[in-house]
């Protein structure tokens, strides 16, 4: 069974550019996860969905960041104008169920983002 | 509100050490528990888990850890470690309740010397 896949795996940017990163999870998991983290950091959740509704999108820094996940399957994340400090691995992580103790997160590679 | 706790940034043991990782929580009920492991450029891998019952759980690869509630701690154990154990762990907490938010700390990077 395939994993958690992320893509792209590495983004350099200037400051002020776009960017967007896409998130494959596991088939059948209905639970889905963004987490921002930063060079020697643990992850810190930005936003989380079940089907395609967010359940909580309260960290996302909503000026700059956004996340869709249309039909409940794939996501994307999108920075619209990225700053310095956004540099860190963004992380997707799927999960079956909403909540409770069989609701193991799954995590994808990540995807390294450096703003110059 | 919760927060984790790692206190060590970096750990070196010798291989075929034992080896001990701190993780402390700071919590008004007794969370889940978790530690992951990240291996260079990839992503987390649950190594294990405590939700209830005996403190002591075992996890892949010869890992265990310890639930105390008296210290707010749930440290990770090796008896052996080999020089593949090399790599980020880091220790994470989620309410028994409410939102579905896992909590990491800083992570304790483990160094095994040859």
């Amino acid at each position: 069974e395939a994993g958690v896949t992320q893509s792209p795996r590495y983004a350099v940017l200037q400051e002020g550019q776009a960017v967007s990163f896409w998130c494959d999870p596991i088939s059948g998991h209905d639970t889905l996860y963004w987490y921002q983290q930063p060079r020697d950091q643990g992850p810190q959740l930005l936003v989380y969905f079940r089907d395609e509704a967010v359940i909580d999108n309260s960290q996302l820094p909503s000026d700059r960041f956004s996340a869709v996940r249309p039909k409940g399957t794939n996501s994307t994340l999108k920075i619209q104008s990225a700053k310095q400090g956004d540099t860190a691995t963004y992380l997707c992580a799927s999960s079956a169920g909403l909540g409770g103790r069989g609701a193991e997160q799954f995590f994808g590679p990540g995807t390294r983002l450096t703003v110059l | 509100a919760q927060s984790v706790t790692q206190p060590d940034a970096r750990v070196t043991v010798s291989e075929g050490a034992s080896l001990q990782l701190r993780c402390k929580y700071s919590s008004s009920v007794t969370p889940y528990l978790f530690w992951y492991v990240q291996y260079p450029r990839q992503g987390l891998q649950l190594l294990l888990k405590y939700y209830s019952g005996d403190p002591v759980v075992q996890g892949v690869n010869g890992f265990e850890a310890e639930f105390s509630k008296s210290n707010s701690s749930f440290h990770l154990r090796k008896a052996s470690v080999h020089w593949s154990d090399s790599a980020v762990y880091f220790c994470a907490v989620r309410y028994t309740g409410g939102a579905d938010r896992l909590t990491f700390g800083k992570g304790t990077q483990l160094i095994i010397q040859p």
